[in-house]
Protein backbone atom coordinates (compact mmCIF):
# COMPACT_ATOMS: atom_id res chain seq x y z
CA UNK A 1 0.00 0.00 0.00
CA UNK A 2 0.69 3.70 0.07
CA UNK A 3 2.98 5.08 2.27
CA UNK A 4 4.35 8.15 4.37
CA UNK A 5 7.64 8.42 6.19
CA UNK A 6 8.74 11.35 8.19
CA UNK A 7 11.57 11.32 11.18
CA UNK A 8 10.01 11.12 14.58
CA UNK A 9 11.88 13.46 16.54
CA UNK A 10 13.38 17.06 15.82
CA UNK A 11 14.86 19.32 18.60
CA UNK A 12 15.33 22.75 17.83
CA UNK A 13 16.08 26.47 19.64
CA UNK A 14 13.78 29.29 20.22
CA UNK A 15 14.55 31.43 17.30
CA UNK A 16 16.00 28.65 14.60
CA UNK A 17 14.22 27.76 11.79
CA UNK A 18 12.43 24.26 11.87
CA UNK A 19 12.66 21.71 8.84
CA UNK A 20 10.43 18.55 8.53
CA UNK A 21 10.99 16.26 6.00
CA UNK A 22 8.84 13.60 4.94
CA UNK A 23 8.83 10.91 1.64
CA UNK A 24 5.68 9.57 0.41
CA UNK A 25 4.96 6.88 -2.15
CA UNK A 26 1.64 7.65 -3.84
CA UNK A 27 2.23 9.93 -7.03
CA UNK A 28 -1.63 10.40 -7.92
CA UNK A 29 -1.89 13.31 -4.48
CA UNK A 30 -3.23 16.26 -5.82
CA UNK A 31 -2.88 18.08 -2.43
CA UNK A 32 -0.26 17.68 0.01
CA UNK A 33 -0.92 18.48 3.48
CA UNK A 34 0.41 19.29 6.44
CA UNK A 35 -1.46 18.92 10.07
CA UNK A 36 -0.75 20.13 13.48
CA UNK A 37 -1.37 18.37 16.68
CA UNK A 38 -1.33 19.86 19.79
CA UNK A 39 -0.87 17.77 23.20
CA UNK A 40 -4.82 16.08 23.76
CA UNK A 41 -6.19 17.40 20.75
CA UNK A 42 -7.06 16.83 17.31
CA UNK A 43 -5.54 17.33 13.97
CA UNK A 44 -5.53 21.01 12.75
CA UNK A 45 -4.93 21.52 8.68
CA UNK A 46 -1.68 23.85 8.86
CA UNK A 47 -0.74 24.13 5.26
CA UNK A 48 -0.65 22.52 1.80
CA UNK A 49 0.02 22.64 -1.40
CA UNK A 50 -0.93 21.80 -4.80
CA UNK A 51 1.03 19.07 -6.77
CA UNK A 52 1.60 21.70 -9.33
CA UNK A 53 3.74 23.94 -7.29
CA UNK A 54 7.34 23.71 -6.13
CA UNK A 55 7.07 26.14 -3.12
CA UNK A 56 4.14 27.64 -1.39
CA UNK A 57 4.76 30.36 1.14
CA UNK A 58 2.47 31.25 4.32
CA UNK A 59 3.55 34.09 6.72
CA UNK A 60 6.37 31.46 8.79
CA UNK A 61 5.77 28.45 7.01
CA UNK A 62 7.09 27.34 3.67
CA UNK A 63 6.45 24.30 1.98
CA UNK A 64 8.75 22.50 -0.54
CA UNK A 65 7.35 19.94 -3.07
CA UNK A 66 9.95 17.73 -5.42
CA UNK A 67 7.29 15.45 -7.12
CA UNK A 68 10.05 14.12 -8.56
CA UNK A 69 11.93 12.63 -5.36
CA UNK A 70 8.28 12.68 -3.85
CA UNK A 71 9.76 14.56 -1.18
CA UNK A 72 7.65 17.12 0.98
CA UNK A 73 9.00 19.35 3.32
CA UNK A 74 7.86 22.19 5.74
CA UNK A 75 10.03 25.06 6.92
CA UNK A 76 9.30 27.10 10.11
CA UNK A 77 10.64 30.02 10.47
CA UNK A 78 11.38 31.82 13.60
CA UNK A 79 10.39 28.73 15.56
CA UNK A 80 8.34 29.60 19.15
CA UNK A 81 7.78 27.60 22.18
CA UNK A 82 4.23 27.12 20.73
CA UNK A 83 5.23 25.54 17.76
CA UNK A 84 5.92 22.68 19.77
CA UNK A 85 3.61 19.77 18.62
CA UNK A 86 3.37 16.44 16.14
CA UNK A 87 3.69 17.70 12.39
CA UNK A 88 1.91 15.17 10.12
CA UNK A 89 2.72 14.91 6.65
CA UNK A 90 -0.54 13.81 4.63
CA UNK A 91 -0.46 13.04 1.08
CA UNK A 92 -4.16 13.44 0.17
CA UNK A 93 -6.16 11.39 -2.12
CA UNK A 94 -9.96 10.22 -1.89
CA UNK A 95 -8.43 8.42 1.45
CA UNK A 96 -5.46 10.49 2.63
CA UNK A 97 -2.48 8.65 4.10
CA UNK A 98 -0.69 10.53 7.15
CA UNK A 99 2.94 9.69 8.28
CA UNK A 100 3.84 8.77 11.56
CA UNK A 101 4.29 12.40 12.52
CA UNK A 102 7.39 14.44 13.58
CA UNK A 103 7.41 15.53 16.96
CA UNK A 104 8.96 19.16 17.53
CA UNK A 105 10.79 20.09 20.52
CA UNK A 106 11.11 23.59 21.08
CA UNK A 107 13.92 24.55 23.59
CA UNK A 108 13.71 28.36 25.06
CA UNK B 1 -19.13 26.65 17.32
CA UNK B 2 -19.30 24.67 14.06
CA UNK B 3 -16.86 21.66 13.73
CA UNK B 4 -16.83 17.47 14.93
CA UNK B 5 -18.36 17.16 17.91
CA UNK B 6 -16.64 13.29 19.21
CA UNK B 7 -17.95 11.37 22.64
CA UNK B 8 -17.24 9.83 24.86
CA UNK B 9 -13.55 11.68 25.12
CA UNK B 10 -12.39 9.04 27.33
CA UNK B 11 -13.64 5.34 28.29
CA UNK B 12 -12.49 2.28 29.68
CA UNK B 13 -13.65 -1.02 28.56
CA UNK B 14 -13.29 -4.42 29.70
CA UNK B 15 -12.25 -6.97 26.83
CA UNK B 16 -15.26 -8.31 25.39
CA UNK B 17 -17.36 -5.32 26.02
CA UNK B 18 -18.48 -3.24 23.25
CA UNK B 19 -19.18 0.26 22.96
CA UNK B 20 -20.37 3.14 20.18
CA UNK B 21 -17.91 5.99 19.30
CA UNK B 22 -20.33 8.29 18.15
CA UNK B 23 -19.21 11.63 16.09
CA UNK B 24 -21.49 14.67 14.50
CA UNK B 25 -20.44 17.52 12.55
CA UNK B 26 -22.36 20.51 11.60
CA UNK B 27 -20.54 21.84 8.76
CA UNK B 28 -22.95 19.99 5.83
CA UNK B 29 -19.85 18.12 5.35
CA UNK B 30 -20.54 15.04 2.48
CA UNK B 31 -17.54 12.50 3.88
CA UNK B 32 -16.63 11.39 7.06
CA UNK B 33 -14.33 9.43 8.13
CA UNK B 34 -12.77 7.42 11.38
CA UNK B 35 -8.84 6.88 12.36
CA UNK B 36 -6.91 5.36 14.82
CA UNK B 37 -4.00 6.90 15.96
CA UNK B 38 -1.16 4.68 18.01
CA UNK B 39 2.11 6.02 18.89
CA UNK B 40 5.25 5.71 16.08
CA UNK B 41 2.12 4.45 13.36
CA UNK B 42 0.69 7.72 12.67
CA UNK B 43 -3.31 7.90 11.76
CA UNK B 44 -5.01 4.35 10.03
CA UNK B 45 -8.28 5.02 8.62
CA UNK B 46 -10.75 2.23 10.12
CA UNK B 47 -14.29 3.27 7.97
CA UNK B 48 -14.91 5.99 5.29
CA UNK B 49 -18.23 7.54 4.75
CA UNK B 50 -17.93 8.86 1.60
CA UNK B 51 -21.63 10.13 1.72
CA UNK B 52 -24.78 9.45 3.39
CA UNK B 53 -25.87 5.69 2.70
CA UNK B 54 -22.26 4.76 1.73
CA UNK B 55 -19.61 3.12 3.85
CA UNK B 56 -16.67 1.58 2.79
CA UNK B 57 -13.44 -0.26 4.58
CA UNK B 58 -10.03 1.08 5.24
CA UNK B 59 -6.71 0.11 6.02
CA UNK B 60 -7.75 -1.78 9.68
CA UNK B 61 -11.46 -2.06 9.45
CA UNK B 62 -11.49 -5.51 11.03
CA UNK B 63 -12.92 -5.47 14.88
CA UNK B 64 -15.39 -2.58 13.68
CA UNK B 65 -18.51 -1.61 12.17
CA UNK B 66 -19.90 1.89 11.35
CA UNK B 67 -23.13 3.47 10.52
CA UNK B 68 -23.98 6.70 8.74
CA UNK B 69 -26.98 7.56 10.44
CA UNK B 70 -27.38 10.47 8.64
CA UNK B 71 -25.43 13.41 6.63
CA UNK B 72 -24.55 14.73 10.23
CA UNK B 73 -23.54 11.38 12.18
CA UNK B 74 -20.86 8.57 11.75
CA UNK B 75 -20.28 6.32 14.61
CA UNK B 76 -17.97 3.44 14.87
CA UNK B 77 -18.81 0.49 16.73
CA UNK B 78 -16.54 -2.28 18.62
CA UNK B 79 -18.90 -5.39 18.86
CA UNK B 80 -16.52 -7.22 21.16
CA UNK B 81 -13.20 -5.04 22.40
CA UNK B 82 -9.65 -6.33 22.40
CA UNK B 83 -6.68 -4.62 24.40
CA UNK B 84 -5.20 -4.50 20.46
CA UNK B 85 -8.12 -1.47 20.05
CA UNK B 86 -6.59 0.68 23.18
CA UNK B 87 -6.17 3.42 20.63
CA UNK B 88 -7.14 7.28 20.43
CA UNK B 89 -9.83 7.17 18.28
CA UNK B 90 -10.20 10.26 15.65
CA UNK B 91 -13.43 11.14 13.55
CA UNK B 92 -12.71 13.76 10.52
CA UNK B 93 -14.97 14.91 7.95
CA UNK B 94 -14.71 16.83 4.33
CA UNK B 95 -17.17 18.45 2.78
CA UNK B 96 -16.44 16.08 -0.49
CA UNK B 97 -14.36 13.82 -1.42
CA UNK B 98 -12.85 15.87 -4.19
CA UNK B 99 -13.12 18.96 -2.82
CA UNK B 100 -10.13 18.33 -0.32
CA UNK B 101 -7.97 22.07 -0.72
CA UNK B 102 -9.65 22.76 2.99
CA UNK B 103 -8.72 19.77 4.23
CA UNK B 104 -10.42 17.44 6.79
CA UNK B 105 -11.89 19.03 10.18
CA UNK B 106 -11.04 16.79 12.73
CA UNK B 107 -12.50 16.02 15.99
CA UNK B 108 -10.81 16.33 19.40
CA UNK B 109 -10.83 12.43 20.02
CA UNK B 110 -11.44 9.60 22.00
CA UNK B 111 -9.24 7.79 24.13
CA UNK B 112 -9.98 4.02 24.77
CA UNK B 113 -8.39 1.76 27.00
CA UNK B 114 -9.56 -2.04 26.67
CA UNK B 115 -8.31 -3.86 29.94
Amino acid sequence: GEDVEQSLFLSVREGDSSVINCTYTDSSSTYLYWYKQEPGAGLQLLTYIFSNMDMKQDQRLTVLLNKKDKHLSLRIADTQTGDSAIYFCAPGGFKTIFGAGTRLFVKA
Amino acid sequence: NAGVTQTPKFQVLKTGQSMTLQCAQDMNHNSMYWYRQDPGMGLRLIYYSASEGTTDKGEVPNGYNVSRLNKREFSLRLESAAPSQTSVYFCASIRAAEDRNYGYTFGSGTRLTVV
